[in-house]
């Protein structure tokens, strides 16, 4: 089915630890985002990317890197993850800015002792 | 950071009620307007997205209105079902940035049977 799929669901990480997250998109979709969703917080914009090869700091973008070296495929990285980065991360991706809705990925809950 | 604010925090109606809520933005440098359904456990899924004062929107049982000039959107359900029970987000697109939607923290919705 045509979407976007994160990978993976679920990861538990030790301090320190690093991982890239792995978005797929096969809608030919310019734009793709990370978000995290925290309790009461609603979704904050970690990074975003207008296309191939560019990439482009949100609202909460302190120890994620990320990367879009492919148009279907966006990673986010924690170098030294820490536990403030508990959280659940969503990826979406849209095909024009803010005139079509996002679809996002199903999430992945990354625990971080 | 723009500021999106969405009111009730949550509701529980009864099967067959209906029921509205509200999204405040920004009255300014408007862009676009995005509502999405987010049931539990699931990714959230764009219901409307809305451009010009004005609008409104249907989607079954589901409608919006948008009021650009005053800085409000409203989402109403008519006759809720105990399948709507989700939370519903909107998102704010501002023109003259980076036109990234900024998410309300979105209104919790449980229609019990």
């Amino acid at each position: 089915n045509a979407g976007v799929t994160q990978t993976p669901k679920f990861r538990v990480l030790k301090t320190g630890q690093s991982m890239t997250l792995l978005c797929a998109q096969d809608m030919n979709h310019e734009y793709m985002y990370w978000y995290r969703q925290d309790p009461g917080m609603g979704l904050r914009l970690i990074h975003y990317s207008v296309g191939e090869g560019t990439t482009a700091k949100g609202e909460v973008p302190d120890g994620y890197n990320v990367s879009r070296l492919k148009k279907q495929n966006f990673l986010l990285g924690l170098e030294s993850a820490a536990p403030s980065q508990t959280s659940v991360y969503f990826c979406a991706s849209s095909y024009r800015r803010g005139l079509r809705g996002y679809t996002f990925g199903s999430g992945t809950r990354l625990t971080v002792v | 950071i723009l500021n999106v604010e969405q009111s009730p925090q949550s509701l529980h109606v009864q099967e067959g009620d209906s029921t509205n809520f509200t999204c405040s933005f920004p009255s300014s440098n408007f862009y676009a307007l995005h509502w999405y359904r987010w049931e539990t456990a699931k990714s959230p899924e764009a219901l409307f997205v809305m451009t010009l004062n004005g609008d409104e929107k249907k989607k079954g049982r589901i409608s919006a209105t948008l009021n650009t000039k005053e800085g409000y959107s409203y989402l109403y359900i008519k006759g809720s079902q105990p399948e709507d029970s989700a939370t519903y987000l909107c998102a704010f697109c501002a023109s003259g940035g980076s036109y990234i939607p900024t998410f309300g923290r979105g209104t919790s919705l449980i229609v019990h049977p």
